[in-house]
Protein backbone atom coordinates (compact mmCIF):
# COMPACT_ATOMS: atom_id res chain seq x y z
CA UNK A 1 0.00 0.00 0.00
CA UNK A 2 1.77 3.08 -1.03
CA UNK A 3 2.30 5.65 0.66
CA UNK A 4 1.70 9.85 0.11
CA UNK A 5 3.43 10.57 -2.74
CA UNK A 6 4.66 14.06 -3.74
CA UNK A 7 6.87 15.48 -6.71
CA UNK A 8 8.96 16.79 -7.23
CA UNK A 9 11.03 16.16 -4.29
CA UNK A 10 13.33 19.17 -4.98
CA UNK A 11 12.73 21.85 -7.32
CA UNK A 12 14.70 24.94 -7.73
CA UNK A 13 13.10 28.45 -9.13
CA UNK A 14 14.21 31.47 -10.11
CA UNK A 15 12.41 34.30 -9.04
CA UNK A 16 8.91 35.40 -10.90
CA UNK A 17 8.79 31.70 -12.02
CA UNK A 18 5.95 29.41 -11.17
CA UNK A 19 6.12 26.47 -9.17
CA UNK A 20 4.11 23.80 -9.19
CA UNK A 21 3.94 21.00 -6.39
CA UNK A 22 1.90 17.91 -6.70
CA UNK A 23 0.81 14.92 -4.17
CA UNK A 24 -0.96 11.85 -4.23
CA UNK A 25 -2.75 10.80 -1.23
CA UNK A 26 -2.41 6.93 0.22
CA UNK A 27 -5.00 4.65 -1.19
CA UNK A 28 -7.91 4.79 0.58
CA UNK A 29 -7.57 8.61 1.75
CA UNK A 30 -10.12 11.48 0.36
CA UNK A 31 -8.53 14.15 2.35
CA UNK A 32 -5.81 16.80 1.79
CA UNK A 33 -3.42 18.65 3.07
CA UNK A 34 -0.19 21.00 2.78
CA UNK A 35 2.01 22.26 5.57
CA UNK A 36 5.09 24.81 4.81
CA UNK A 37 8.20 24.57 6.78
CA UNK A 38 10.34 26.54 6.88
CA UNK A 39 14.23 25.84 8.16
CA UNK A 40 14.65 25.22 12.23
CA UNK A 41 10.44 26.06 12.28
CA UNK A 42 7.37 24.39 12.68
CA UNK A 43 4.79 23.14 10.76
CA UNK A 44 2.28 25.95 9.52
CA UNK A 45 -1.06 24.92 8.20
CA UNK A 46 -2.01 26.00 4.59
CA UNK A 47 -4.82 24.85 3.29
CA UNK A 48 -7.20 21.50 3.74
CA UNK A 49 -9.11 20.18 0.70
CA UNK A 50 -11.50 17.09 -0.32
CA UNK A 51 -12.06 15.77 -4.08
CA UNK A 52 -13.07 19.52 -6.13
CA UNK A 53 -13.54 20.76 -2.81
CA UNK A 54 -11.21 23.44 -0.69
CA UNK A 55 -12.94 23.21 2.97
CA UNK A 56 -10.04 25.22 4.23
CA UNK A 57 -7.53 27.84 3.34
CA UNK A 58 -7.08 29.87 6.49
CA UNK A 59 -3.37 29.21 6.04
CA UNK A 60 -2.70 30.23 2.43
CA UNK A 61 -1.34 33.81 1.80
CA UNK A 62 -4.31 35.57 -0.01
CA UNK A 63 -1.75 36.41 -2.90
CA UNK A 64 0.65 33.97 -5.33
CA UNK A 65 -0.76 30.91 -3.69
CA UNK A 66 -3.35 28.43 -4.74
CA UNK A 67 -4.59 24.78 -4.36
CA UNK A 68 -6.36 21.97 -6.04
CA UNK A 69 -7.60 18.54 -5.85
CA UNK A 70 -9.70 17.55 -9.07
CA UNK A 71 -11.62 14.32 -9.49
CA UNK A 72 -8.94 12.78 -10.98
CA UNK A 73 -4.84 13.03 -10.59
CA UNK A 74 -3.25 14.43 -7.86
CA UNK A 75 -3.60 17.27 -5.65
CA UNK A 76 -1.57 20.28 -6.75
CA UNK A 77 -0.08 23.73 -4.59
CA UNK A 78 0.57 26.65 -7.03
CA UNK A 79 2.91 29.01 -6.27
CA UNK A 80 2.84 31.85 -8.56
CA UNK A 81 5.95 34.50 -9.46
CA UNK A 82 7.84 33.05 -6.41
CA UNK A 83 10.04 35.28 -4.22
CA UNK A 84 12.86 34.07 -2.16
CA UNK A 85 10.49 34.15 1.06
CA UNK A 86 8.83 30.50 -0.74
CA UNK A 87 11.59 28.78 -0.21
CA UNK A 88 11.31 25.90 2.59
CA UNK A 89 9.76 22.46 2.83
CA UNK A 90 6.12 21.84 1.48
CA UNK A 91 4.67 18.93 2.63
CA UNK A 92 1.17 17.27 2.16
CA UNK A 93 -0.33 15.12 4.15
CA UNK A 94 -3.56 12.79 3.64
CA UNK A 95 -6.23 11.09 5.88
CA UNK A 96 -9.08 8.76 5.33
CA UNK A 97 -12.87 9.85 5.65
CA UNK A 98 -13.18 11.00 8.70
CA UNK A 99 -16.54 8.97 9.39
CA UNK A 100 -14.63 6.10 10.20
CA UNK A 101 -13.40 7.00 13.63
CA UNK A 102 -11.76 10.45 15.28
CA UNK A 103 -8.85 8.25 15.74
CA UNK A 104 -8.01 8.63 12.54
CA UNK A 105 -5.06 11.11 11.98
CA UNK A 106 -2.48 12.23 8.83
CA UNK A 107 -0.07 10.71 7.48
CA UNK A 108 3.04 12.67 5.56
CA UNK A 109 4.68 12.74 2.38
CA UNK A 110 7.93 12.93 2.29
CA UNK A 111 8.13 16.89 0.90
CA UNK A 112 8.98 19.06 -1.78
CA UNK A 113 11.84 21.62 -0.68
CA UNK A 114 11.47 24.71 -2.91
CA UNK A 115 14.57 26.79 -3.32
CA UNK A 116 14.33 30.23 -5.01
CA UNK A 117 17.37 32.09 -6.47
CA UNK B 1 -7.17 31.01 19.54
CA UNK B 2 -6.41 27.14 20.14
CA UNK B 3 -3.06 26.79 21.11
CA UNK B 4 -0.29 23.79 21.50
CA UNK B 5 2.51 24.64 23.45
CA UNK B 6 6.05 22.86 23.63
CA UNK B 7 9.50 23.39 25.05
CA UNK B 8 11.89 24.02 21.73
CA UNK B 9 14.80 22.58 23.28
CA UNK B 10 17.13 21.08 22.70
CA UNK B 11 16.48 18.80 25.09
CA UNK B 12 19.55 16.35 26.03
CA UNK B 13 19.45 13.43 27.02
CA UNK B 14 22.46 10.63 28.24
CA UNK B 15 21.83 7.41 26.27
CA UNK B 16 19.95 4.79 28.22
CA UNK B 17 18.11 7.44 30.14
CA UNK B 18 14.60 8.15 30.16
CA UNK B 19 13.80 10.92 27.74
CA UNK B 20 10.41 13.19 28.99
CA UNK B 21 8.61 15.08 26.58
CA UNK B 22 5.61 17.78 26.96
CA UNK B 23 3.43 19.28 25.48
CA UNK B 24 -0.09 21.67 26.84
CA UNK B 25 -2.89 22.88 25.30
CA UNK B 26 -5.50 25.40 25.38
CA UNK B 27 -8.55 23.71 23.70
CA UNK B 28 -10.37 21.62 26.72
CA UNK B 29 -12.91 19.79 24.15
CA UNK B 30 -9.84 18.23 22.66
CA UNK B 31 -9.77 14.18 22.02
CA UNK B 32 -7.32 13.21 20.22
CA UNK B 33 -3.71 13.77 20.77
CA UNK B 34 -0.64 12.58 18.71
CA UNK B 35 3.02 12.32 18.56
CA UNK B 36 5.17 12.45 15.65
CA UNK B 37 8.83 12.43 15.16
CA UNK B 38 10.82 14.18 12.53
CA UNK B 39 14.27 13.70 11.43
CA UNK B 40 16.19 16.51 10.17
CA UNK B 41 15.34 17.24 6.02
CA UNK B 42 12.53 14.21 6.84
CA UNK B 43 9.08 14.73 6.76
CA UNK B 44 6.98 14.09 10.17
CA UNK B 45 6.08 10.13 11.07
CA UNK B 46 3.37 9.01 13.68
CA UNK B 47 4.43 7.58 16.45
CA UNK B 48 1.97 7.51 19.17
CA UNK B 49 -1.35 8.52 19.77
CA UNK B 50 -4.18 8.46 22.54
CA UNK B 51 -7.24 9.34 23.64
CA UNK B 52 -8.16 8.42 26.85
CA UNK B 53 -6.16 9.35 30.55
CA UNK B 54 -4.01 7.73 31.51
CA UNK B 55 -0.58 6.42 29.87
CA UNK B 56 -0.19 4.02 26.36
CA UNK B 57 2.41 1.85 26.06
CA UNK B 58 4.26 0.68 22.57
CA UNK B 59 7.55 -0.25 23.14
CA UNK B 60 9.69 1.81 24.31
CA UNK B 61 7.75 5.16 24.47
CA UNK B 62 4.74 5.97 26.74
CA UNK B 63 2.33 8.03 26.14
CA UNK B 64 0.16 9.98 28.85
CA UNK B 65 -2.82 12.28 28.96
CA UNK B 66 -3.94 14.31 31.65
CA UNK B 67 -6.98 16.11 29.93
CA UNK B 68 -7.99 18.00 33.28
CA UNK B 69 -4.63 19.79 33.78
CA UNK B 70 -4.11 19.67 29.65
CA UNK B 71 -1.22 18.27 28.85
CA UNK B 72 0.30 15.63 26.97
CA UNK B 73 3.80 13.64 27.23
CA UNK B 74 5.45 11.40 25.81
CA UNK B 75 8.54 9.19 27.42
CA UNK B 76 11.17 8.00 25.69
CA UNK B 77 13.02 4.59 28.00
CA UNK B 78 16.30 3.55 27.44
CA UNK B 79 17.37 6.63 24.77
CA UNK B 80 18.93 5.58 21.93
CA UNK B 81 21.09 7.80 19.16
CA UNK B 82 18.55 7.10 16.83
CA UNK B 83 16.23 8.60 18.98
CA UNK B 84 17.48 12.26 18.42
CA UNK B 85 14.98 14.27 16.35
CA UNK B 86 12.15 16.44 16.68
CA UNK B 87 9.04 15.60 18.45
CA UNK B 88 5.89 17.21 17.35
CA UNK B 89 2.79 17.43 19.11
CA UNK B 90 -0.54 17.38 17.72
CA UNK B 91 -3.98 17.64 18.70
CA UNK B 92 -7.12 17.76 17.06
CA UNK B 93 -9.61 20.23 17.19
CA UNK B 94 -13.06 20.09 17.79
CA UNK B 95 -13.88 20.88 13.76
CA UNK B 96 -12.54 16.98 13.87
CA UNK B 97 -9.98 17.11 11.15
CA UNK B 98 -7.86 19.85 12.28
CA UNK B 99 -4.36 19.18 13.57
CA UNK B 100 -3.44 21.93 16.03
CA UNK B 101 0.48 21.70 15.83
CA UNK B 102 3.07 22.33 18.37
CA UNK B 103 6.44 24.14 17.13
CA UNK B 104 8.36 21.00 18.37
CA UNK B 105 10.83 19.94 20.43
CA UNK B 106 14.17 19.26 19.15
CA UNK B 107 16.13 15.81 21.54
CA UNK B 108 19.42 15.33 21.15
CA UNK B 109 20.64 11.70 23.01
CA UNK B 110 24.22 11.58 23.34
CA UNK B 111 26.80 8.44 23.46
Amino acid sequence: NAGVMQNPRHLVRRRGQEARLRCSPMKGHSHVYWYRQLPEEGLKFMVYLQKENIIDESGMPKERFSAEFPKEGPSILRIQQVVRGDSAAYFCASSPLLLASSEETQYFGPGTRLLVL
Amino acid sequence: QKEVEQNSGPLSVPEGAIASLNCTYSDRGSQSFFWYRQYSGKSPELIMSIYSNGDKEDGRFTAQLNKASQYVSLLIRDSQPSDSATYLCAVRGDSNYQLIWGAGTKLIIKP
